[in-house]
């Protein structure tokens, strides 16, 4: 059974660094057929996909985003990190971190972390 | 790949059958997903490849469409049912978009 969780601090200042972290267990980031993404949600709505990263270390970003996202992986601390440049309060939001199944013709997001709460603000 | 989703609100009642809409702004064939959202809770995929059940899931859920316009259809709506649905492109992956979201709520 998989499971995702992400940690990370609840508040940061506009203009700050955010790093978030998933760890991961019941399945190895290893594996050539699990990704892991980071999706977004600002209060009340919608979901907005940022990135991705796979077991041959290709990345992914969302392009109104490339240039304030990194994302990274220690496999054998099986954890994804997320950091995001020049934070602003609109980057308010629940950061979620998913597992990507590349073994779908439909790639889909088939297990997720319960998410955290990132508030910016000064 | 923009996706669209209506109603944005879609008042229902328990047992009715309920159809919500997800649009893309280009052909994407099969590669629609669906999710079901709680509140304080994270997603989860219902449906895959525009018509497959996740594991797990009610078959009262029912996906279909191919190219831009997809359905999905939640037959005879139970009480654990009233959440916010998202559609979730994969033609263009590894990238993504979700559509806006629709909120079934009570009538």
């Amino acid at each position: 059974q998989a499971a995702l969780k992400e940690s990370g601090p609840v508040l940061v200042k506009p203009t700050e660094t955010l790093t978030l972290t998933c760890t991961v267990s019941g399945f190895s980031l290893s594996s050539s057929r699990m990704g892991v993404s980071w999706i977004r949600q600002p209060p009340g709505k919608a979901l907005e996909w940022l990135a991705n990263i796979f077991s041959n270390d290709e990345e992914s970003y969302n392009p109104s985003l490339t240039n304030r996202l990194t994302i990274s992986k220690d496999t054998s601390k099986s954890q994804v990190f997320l950091k995001m440049t020049n934070m602003d309060p609109v980057d308010t939001a629940t950061y979620f971190c998913a597992r990507i199944d590349l073994g779908y013709a439909s790639v889909h997001f088939d297990s997720w972390g319960q998410g955290t709460l990132v508030a910016v603000s000064s | 790949i923009q996706m669209t989703q209506s109603p944005s609100s879609l008042p229902a009642s328990v047992g009715d059958r309920v159809t919500l809409t997800c649009r893309a702004s280009q052909s994407i064939g099969y590669y629609l997903n669906w999710y079901q959202q709680k509140p304080g809770k994270a997603p989860k995929v219902l449906i895959y490849g525009a018509s497959s059940l996740q594991s797990g899931v009610p078959s009262r859920f029912i996906g279909s469409g191919f190219g831009t316009d997809f359905t999905l259809t939640i037959n005879s709506l139970q009480p654990e049912d009233f959440a916010t649905y998202f559609c979730q492109q994969s033609f263009t992956k590894p990238t993504f978009t979700f559509g806006q979201g629709t909120k079934v709520e009570v009538k």
